[in-house]
């Protein structure tokens, strides 16, 4: 069975400071993986994905998350914080084929720090 | 273009009643999710329609059922409301249910069983 573990409930980081969003993945088959960022009392909005293309992703507001199948990690990061940060951030993952729900992680609360 | 919809944007109902949603997704997308965020249990997978069929369903008793119209649109009903059953409940869209494909939210319907 897919599944995604995200380390950290909570994170809080300084503005400006990087931000490493940590997500583990378990698949028994390639895995896609995505990013999404919920800000309060909104849907979800897609930050990036992971398709196999290419194993550094880049996504929208500066975000980017790298697919190393060694660690099965797919981590985000950003160089540097911005208030306009602060939102809750799940990690996906799809398949394996013929299903394809979303399995999320639990999710992940980022503060910014002014 | 406009994205997912879901009506209405707040739900009120007693224990015992039953709740109807509903999702228009984006145009030309044919299949439509529906995920519950409930507090502490975190993003589950509910149901996947695709081309007006019923592909997929996740760990959730019959009372929670949904159909999809000819225009792609999609409502979900849970019969039998409990009070456990309080939660957002998010529409997403794709273009054609592939693996791949990315998924699109709806900003939810926040259902409130009292």
């Amino acid at each position: 069975a897919q599944s995604v573990t995200q380390l950290g409930s909570h994170v809080s980081v300084s503005e400006g400071a990087l931000v490493l969003l940590r997500c583990n993945y378990s698949s028994s088959v390639p895995p896609y993986l995505f990013w999404y960022v919920q800000y309060p009392n909104q849907g979800l909005q897609l930050l990036l994905k992971y398709t196999s293309a290419a194993t550094l992703v880049k996504g929208i507001n500066g975000f980017e998350a790298e697919f190393k199948k060694s660690e099965t990690s797919f981590h985000l990061t950003k160089p540097s914080a911005h208030m306009s940060d602060a939102a809750e951030y799940f990690c996906a993952v799809s398949g394996p084929f013929g299903n394809e729900k979303l399995t999320f992680g639990t999710g992940t609360r980022l503060t910014i720090i002014p | 273009e406009a994205g997912v919809t879901q009506s209405p944007t707040h739900l009120i109902k007693t224990r015992g009643q039953q709740a109807t949603l509903r999702c228009s997704p984006i145009s030309g997308h044919t299949s439509v999710y529906w995920y519950q965020q409930a507090l502490g249990l975190g993003l589950q997978f509910l149901l996947w329609y695709d081309e007006g069929e019923e592909r997929n369903r996740g760990n959730f008793p019959p009372r929670f059922s949904g159909r999809q119209f000819p225009n792609y649109s999609s409502e979900l009903n849970v019969n039998a409301l409990e009070l456990e059953d309080s939660a957002l409940y998010l529409c997403a869209s794709s273009l054609e249910g592939g693996k791949a494909d990315t998924q699109y939210f709806g900003p939810g319907t926040r259902l409130t069983v009292l």
